[in-house]
């Protein structure tokens, strides 16, 4: 199977911050990576998906970045509605997996 | 608008079996994908397996095989998975998800299900 490993487990930042969270694929998964965000208590909801490309409805302040093993989610001028965990899933290979999740806090 | 309402949290007895519905509404079920994912409190989240809708054509996670079966109702658009033989390691939320057309990225969630396996 294919690890997932994200960096920071946890972060903590100010409003209007620009932060990135780090993700990292065992192996070269061709920018088949998604990100999610899930906010306390709720379901997953997707934010970006091919690595780069934003879902619908997902503000443009989130952006996503990399290739090979490396990406990154990216979101400027943190809002207080930014306050979730993050994940990212690589859907290159089966069995599908996720990152163990960031959880962004507000300082 | 795309709906998926999953059933009611359960408390079930080691040993025991539970069954796990997703009923769906506002897009074509038989065109798409079911995805089944577990989430253990504060933990990562592991994809289960997926159903197609059309014909009930299965793909599992090895490590949930024998563990999880899936199962899909057209008539009411509701897609159904089974987990067996339950220990303390199955108690977690679980989640139904509309896998994407061409890729194995999940666009649309249920609310999740807490299954809690106690004696």
């Amino acid at each position: 199977d294919i690890q997932m490993t994200q960096s920071p487990a946890s972060l903590s930042a100010s409003l209007g911050e620009t932060v990135t969270i780090e993700c990292r694929a065992s192996e070269d998964i061709y920018s088949n990576l998604a990100w999610y965000q899930q906010k306390p208590g709720n379901s997953p909801q997707l934010l970006i998906y091919d690595a780069n490309s934003l879902a619908d409805g997902v503000p443009s302040r989130f952006s996503g970045s990399g290739s090979g093993t490396q990406y990154s989610l990216k979101i400027n001028s943190l809002q207080s509605e930014d306050v979730a965990s993050y994940f990212c899933q690589q859907y290159n290979n089966y069995p599908w997996t996720f990152g163990g999740g960031t959880k962004l806090e507000l300082k | 608008e795309v709906q998926l309402q999953q059933s009611g949290a359960e408390l079930v007895k080691p040993g025991a079996s539970v069954k796990l519905s997703c009923k769906t509404s506002g897009y074509t079920f038989s065109n798409y994908y079911m995805s089944w994912l577990k989430q253990m409190p504060g933990q990562n989240i592991e994809w289960i397996g997926n159903i197609y809708g059309g014909n009930g054509g299965t793909g599992y996670n090895q490590k949930f095989k024998g563990k999880a079966t899936l199962t899909v109702d057209k008539s009411s658009s509701t897609a159904y998975m089974d987990l067996s033989s339950l220990t303390s390691e199955d108690s977690a939320v679980y989640f139904c998800a509309r896998r994407d057309v061409y890729y194995g990225l999940f666009d649309y969630w249920g609310q999740g299900v807490m299954v809690t396996v106690s004696s």
